[in-house]
């Protein structure tokens, strides 16, 4: 049980260029939730989707794209990349159901520097 | 609208110091609340929880009780050792009405180090 993975680790980027952060979860989680971490700022959301099919817009979304491909798989693109998305960004999941609240787990994280 | 503050780092204590990390919060309704520990390069991890007023959650020596009158969830641990060094954050957990998932509010995070 491998619990939510992230792939890459480490990525450098220049101005302008793009990428895809990949996320997976493998505890059959509705939910998926997209955060950036930046000094001094806590965790901020991008993006989640609350289920399959759905995605919805969080604190921080512009300049980012998303992507639910299927339950266990929810992605991050950053289609032209500035300097300012310099950041490490997490990927979580949690079970779901309309009123109640669960606890998130969240993966190891992406480093990303843009130069 | 929700949001969580806690106490600013870093915080350097000795070894089996007494630890509390102050945590308050504004929020509608009746959130869940919690405290997540980052250790050094790794992902956040959920340390405790606490899901009505007048809770307490447990883990690991930690303990923190939800105050509604207060609006208060503080970290308390009554010994604390070098393993504990990391950062601590507070946050909130709200659920929206149409929606399902819980979206978790965070505090800013606190730096906790530990000298032998």
């Amino acid at each position: 049980n491998a619990g939510v993975t992230q792939t890459p680790k480490f990525q450098v980027l220049k101005t302008g260029q793009s990428m895809t952060l990949q996320c997976a979860q493998d505890m059959n989680h509705n939910s998926m939730y997209w955060y950036r971490q930046d000094p001094g700022m806590g965790l901020r959301l991008i993006y989640y989707s609350a289920s399959e099919g759905t995605t919805d817009k969080g604190e921080v979304p512009n300049g980012y794209n998303v992507s639910r491909l299927n339950k266990r798989e929810f992605s991050l693109r950053l289609e032209s990349a500035a300097p300012s998305q310099t950041s490490v960004y997490f990927c979580a999941s949690s079970e779901s159901y309309r009123g109640r609240l669960y606890e998130q787990f969240f993966g190891p994280g992406t480093r990303l520097t843009v130069l | 609208g929700n949001s969580v503050t806690q106490m600013e780092g870093p915080v350097t204590l000795s070894e089996e110091a007494f630890l509390t990390i102050n945590c308050t919060y504004t929020a509608t309704g009746y959130p869940s609340l919690f405290w997540y520990v980052q250790y050094p390069g790794e992902g956040l991890q959920l340390l405790l929880k606490a899901t009505k007023a007048d809770d307490k959650g447990s883990n690991k020596g930690f303990e923190a009780t939800y105050r509604k009158e207060t609006t208060s969830f503080h970290l308390e641990k009554g010994s604390v050792q070098v393993s504990d060094s990391a950062v601590y954050f507070c946050a909130l957990s709200t659920s929206g009405r149409y929606s399902s998932a819980s979206k978790i509010i965070f505090g800013s995070g606190t730096r906790l180090s530990i000298r032998p």
